[in-house]
This record gives C-alpha cells, structure tokens and sequence, in this order.
C-alpha cells in the first residue's frame, strides 16, 4: 500500500526556515515524480515544485530561490527547505506523487497524497 | 506562465447534472486532471488525461475536452459530491498547474 506522511509543519516568524519530511512506503522515491503542493486556509491548491526522477527540479515562481526540494534516497523520503519563510507561505503543505503511464511515461496525475503539515508563518 | 480558469461556485440539485469547466489560456494544452477535495480531506484524483477514470471512481463523474476548454461532468449529483473541484495541467518545460477550484453545492 502506498502512504506518505508529511511532518515538520510548525509555527515560526517571518525571516524564519523550516524543512518538511514527506516519508514514503510501498514505491521508491528516487523512481517516482514527486511534488510539493499547497493550500492556504480557505483558498485553492497551488503547486510549488517537483522533483523528478532524474534530479531534475522546477519551483513556481512564488518560492523560487527561497524554497530547494530535494531526497534522502536511503531514507525513502522528500524534502522541502524553505528559507525566507513570509507570511503568505501560510499554508498545509502536502506532497504527492505523479504516477506515470509504463508505456508512454506520460502523466497519470497525482494518483497519491499526504495528509499535508500545517506551517504557520505569524 | 500557464493558467487554468475556473467558475468559483456551482450549485445543482440532487440527480441534475453539474458540468465544471476549465478554461487554459495558452496552447498547446497538454492533458488535464481533475481532483474532488471534500473538507480536512486531500485530494482524489477523478479524471486523468483529460478523459480517463481511475478504478474505484463512480462512473457518474467523466471528462471531455473541446479546444482548449475541459470540462468535468458529474451526471445525476449525489449528495456526498458535493466537494472542491480542481482542474489541473502542465507546460512543457515541467511546471504544474492547478485552477483556482470549483466549489459545488448540491442544493
């Protein structure tokens, strides 16, 4: 069965940083497309970046040179460190994975989702 | 960067149907995945590749594409999808997508 599980949410000041864990089971991290993606309270999903199975990363432009995903390959495990944290980066933060079609590689869409972890920028 | 554009609220009765699209505003448009998200829950993917249904999602809920507007269809509404909708896409240099949801209200 596959899970992840994300922590490290927490409350913490502007100019502050924070890293989050999305610990996964039941697939291989370092083979898979693996997302970090947002929700502000009461507002809409907002993606912020992938890491893709070849090391290759993309942020938005909202975290850009703020926000460095990365994996602990031994761990099984994605991470998202996020410096600079500013109030807008009020949110859950959940991490997913974008299943891919065996035959074309073509995206199946987030076919798997954390619980999310609330960090609080205040 | 790429946008998707969606109707913020929609509301229906019971056993209408509810049509949700989402509008790209740039092409070519690569395929779109819908999501359901119900209150303290995280997403459920509904629709994948513009059309197609993961096993376990009720047939009621299909997808269609016309240009560069898709829609999401739930036909004869239940109750229990009354939910957030969200569209989502990619570019080709990686970046994911998501509209800005769809709140349904089975009335």
């Amino acid at each position: 069965e596959v899970q992840l599980v994300e922590t490290g949410g927490a409350l913490i000041q502007p100019g502050g940083s924070l890293r989050l864990s999305c610990a996964a089971s039941g697939f291989t991290v370092s083979s898979s497309y693996m997302s970090w993606v947002r929700q502000a309270p009461g507002r809409g999903l907002e993606w912020i970046s992938v890491l893709y199975a070849g090391g290759y990363t993309y942020y938005a432009d909202s975290v850009k040179g703020r926000f460095t995903i990365s994996r602990d390959d031994s761990k099984n495990t994605l991470f998202l460190q996020m410096n600079n944290l500013k109030t807008e980066d009020t949110a859950l933060y959940f991490c997913a994975r974008d299943v891919l079609d065996a035959t074309d590689a073509t995206s199946l869409g987030f076919q798997h989702w954390g619980q999310g972890t609330l960090v609080t920028v205040s | 960067s790429y946008e998707l554009t969606q109707p913020p609220s929609l509301s229906v009765s019971p056993g209408q149907t509810a049509r949700i699209t989402c509008s790209a505003d740039a092409l070519p448009k690569l395929y779109t995945y819908w999501y359901q998200q119900k209150p303290d829950q995280a997403p459920v993917l509904i629709i994948y590749k513009d059309t197609e249904r993961p096993s376990g999602i009720p047939e009621r809920f299909s997808g269609s594409t016309s240009g560069t507007t898709v829609t999401l269809t739930i036909s004869g509404v239940q109750a229990e999808d009354e939910a957030d909708y969200y569209c989502q896409s990619s570019d080709s240099s990686g970046a994911y997508f998501f509209g800005g949801g769809t709140k349904l209200t089975v009335l």
